[in-house]
C-alpha cells in the first residue's frame, strides 16, 4: 500500500538559517508525483513544490527545493533563509491513481527570531 | 476567477441532522476531490471524481455521499451526521496529468 511517512512532529529553526523536512514514501508504482503543501494558522492549503517520479533534476520553486532521493525513496523539503512567515503545518503528499492525493501527518515549523 | 469555493464556512449540526457542503470550480479542471483534515492529522481522501459523470470511494467513504452535479460542481452530503464527522472538509481540484491539485478554503463542521 502506498504510504507517506514523516517522521518530525516539530521543529524549529533560527530565522534567516536554512531548515530541511523529512519525507519519506512507499509505492510500487513507477510514475508518481510528490507535493509538499504548506498550511498557516489560517487553515488553507498552498502548494509549494511539485517533483515528478521521473524527474532527474531536483525541483526547485525561489527558496524551497526538494532533495529526491529515489533509490532511497525519500523527498525532503529545504527552507532556505527562513522566514517569521515560514511557520505553518507542512505536508509531503504522494499522488497515486486517478490524481488522488495520499498525505503524511505534517510537520509544525517553528521560525525563532 | 476565484479558484475553489466552498459553502458554508462553518457549520454546527447536532447528531443525525444532514446537509450537504458545496464546492465549485471555475479553473475548467477535470478532476475534483473531497478530503477531511482531523486535529494533528494530515488529509484524508472521502471521494473524488476524476472526471463528469464519475465518482469513486477514497479511503473514509463511510456516512458520506457525493454528486459531481457538473464540471464546476462537486457536492458532499451528510445524511445522518455523527460526532466523529467533525472535522475541516477540503474540496480540491486538478487538471488530469502531472501538477498541483488546487484546495479550497475548508470548512469547520462540528457534530453534536
Amino acid at each position: 500500500a502506498q504510504k507517506i511517512t514523516q517522521t518530525q512532529p516539530g521543529m524549529f529553526v533560527q530565522e534567516k538559517e536554512a531548515v530541511t523536512l523529512d519525507c519519506t514514501y512507499d509505492t510500487s508504482d513507477q510514475s508518481y508525483g510528490l507535493f509538499w503543501y504548506k498550511q498557516p494558522s489560517s487553515g488553507e492549503m498552498i502548494f509549494l513544490i511539485y517533483q515528478g517520479s521521473y524527474d532527474e533534476q531536483n525541483a526547485t520553486e525561489g527558496r524551497y527545493s526538494l532533495n529526491f532521493q529515489k533509490a532511497r525513496k525519500s523527498a525532503n523539503l529545504v527552507i532556505s533563509a527562513s522566514q517569521l512567515g515560514d511557520s505553518a503545518m507542512y505536508f509531503c503528499a504522494m499522488r497515486e491513481g486517478g490524481g488522488k492525493l495520499i498525505f503524511g501527518q505534517g510537520t509544525e515549523l517553528s521560525v525563532k527570531p | 476567477n476565484a479558484g475553489v469555493t466552498q459553502t458554508p464556512k462553518f457549520q454546527v449540526l447536532k447528531t443525525g441532522q444532514s446537509m450537504t457542503l458545496q464546492c465549485a470550480q471555475d479553473m475548467n479542471h477535470n478532476s475534483m476531490y473531497w478530503y477531511r483534515q482531523d486535529p494533528g492529522m494530515g488529509l484524508r481522501l472521502i471521494y473524488y471524481s476524476a472526471s463528469e459523470g464519475t465518482t469513486d470511494k477514497g479511503e473514509v467513504p463511510n456516512g458520506y455521499n457525493v454528486s459531481r452535479l457538473n464540471k464546476r460542481e462537486f457536492s458532499l452530503r451528510l445524511e445522518s451526521a455523527a460526532p466523529s464527522q467533525t472535522s475541516v472538509y477540503f474540496c480540491a481540484s486538478s487538471a488530469v496529468g502531472p501538477g498541483e491539485q488546487f484546495f479550497g478554503p475548508g470548512t469547520r463542521l462540528t457534530v453534536l
